[in-house]
This record gives structure tokens, C-alpha cells and sequence, in this order.
């Protein structure tokens, strides 16, 4: 296995623009995260899905913020109207219930919004 | 509200020099402590999760414990390639997501 994927690993946007992330996550996992990281702070989590189902949202998740995870394997997160404030680090991280409760991250989608 | 507190910010050690990183913790319903390691532009990677007051985790130079309020992270003898962000996460009550705290950036000098 080789662990989560993320795509694209860099995006320059200007203002204004829609941006897509890909996530695809470790195979056999079935609950699948999106957190947000700035500059030295922590991820701060954004939503998460278990299967194709969306079972909770953070406040920091804007209307203009969306997320699918239409078959339950690989998810989307969009940002419609991107403003400089989005620019950050995007993670996506899987976990696999009822195993256990680590989730395992990938590498990022880093995020520049002139 | 859920709070989570990682000290030192920063700690710079020579190389051989052991010490501690701290991540304190109020949570209602604590149900795992997670470690990670996160290099510059890179997603964190995995270290120890630890469930109960009293449990230990080993993995070469580092080790992690966990009491009722807080966690440390133990480095014996670190080398150059230890150097990174550590970042301590928890789980709690009901919900499924993590809360992180900020971090300590240590840097290992030969």
C-alpha cells in the first residue's frame, strides 16, 4: 500500500478562482478526513466521511467550501471564490474503523492565493 | 472547549543531548493521544497513539507516555535526523475528529 495520496502537491490561484484537491486514501480505509494548516499552527480539521457519507463539518467550513466523496473511496475538496485568506496547506488523512482510530495523513496540497 | 498545549514552542538540542516535549490537555473524554512528526512542506507521518493514563510507547529514540493531563514525548540521544515539528493530537468525547496543538520545532545540532 502506498499510503494516501494527494493531488495536486502545489496550486498558485489568483483571487476569485475555483480550486479542486483530489485525495485518494490508504485502500481498505473507510473514513477519510480534510484538515486546514497554516504557518506554524496544527491542522485544524475541516470535515470528515465515512464511506460516501459526510458525517461531520467544522465552522471553518464556509458556503464556499464543498466535499464529496461520491463512492466512498477517493474525495474532493472545492473552494469556490478563493481569497488570500485559503491560502494554507490542505491534508487529507484516512483511518480504518473498527481497527483503530489513527489516522494516517498524506502530503499535502499547498495552496497560494494571489 | 477542548484544549490542547504543546511546550516548548522551539528547543534546539547538540546532538546526544536527551530532554522532553510536553503536550498538556483538557478534554472531556479523553479516547486517544496521537503523536506525529511533521517535516517542512510534508504531511505529518505517524508516531505512537496511546489510550490510557499509565501507558508507554517505544519506537528507537523516542518514547511517549501519557498521564491524565498531559503527554511527553522522550528523546534519548537524538541525532540531526530528528529534527522536526512534533505534533500532539487528541480525540475525545464523540466526535471522530483530532485537535492539534501547535507544535515544538526541534533542531538537532551535529
Amino acid at each position: 500500500d502506498t499510503g494516501v495520496s494527494q493531488d495536486p502537491r502545489h496550486k498558485i490561484t489568483k483571487r476569485g478562482q475555483n480550486v479542486t484537491f483530489r485525495c485518494d486514501p490508504i485502500s481498505e480505509h473507510n473514513r477519510l478526513y480534510w484538515y486546514r494548516q497554516t504557518l506554524g499552527q496544527g491542522p485544524e480539521f475541516l470535515t470528515y466521511f465515512q464511506n460516501e457519507a459526510q458525517l461531520e463539518k467544522s465552522r471553518l467550513l464556509s458556503d464556499r467550501f464543498s466535499a464529496e466523496r461520491p463512492k466512498g473511496s477517493f474525495s474532493t475538496l472545492e473552494i469556490q471564490r478563493t481569497e488570500q485568506g485559503d491560502s494554507a496547506m490542505y491534508l487529507c488523512a484516512s483511518s480504518e474503523i473498527p481497527t483503530g482510530e489513527t489516522q494516517y495523513f498524506g502530503p499535502g496540497t499547498r495552496l497560494l492565493v494571489l | 472547549e477542548d484544549q490542547v498545549t504543546q511546550s516548548p514552542e522551539a528547543l534546539r538540542l547538540q546532538e546526544g543531548e536527551s530532554s522532553s516535549l510536553n503536550c498538556s490537555y483538557t478534554v472531556s473524554g479523553l479516547r486517544g493521544l496521537f503523536w506525529y512528526r511533521q517535516d517542512p512542506g510534508k504531511g505529518p507521518e505517524f508516531l505512537f497513539t496511546l489510550y490510557s493514563a499509565g501507558e508507554e510507547k517505544e519506537k528507537e529514540r523516542l518514547k511517549a507516555t501519557l498521564t491524565k493531563k498531559e503527554s511527553f514525548l522522550h528523546i534519548t540521544a537524538p541525532k540531526p535526523e530528528d529534527s522536526a515539528t512534533y505534533l500532539c493530537a487528541v480525540q475525545a468525547g464523540t466526535g471522530n475528529q483530532f485537535y492539534f496543538g501547535t507544535g515544538t520545532s526541534l533542531t538537532v545540532i551535529p
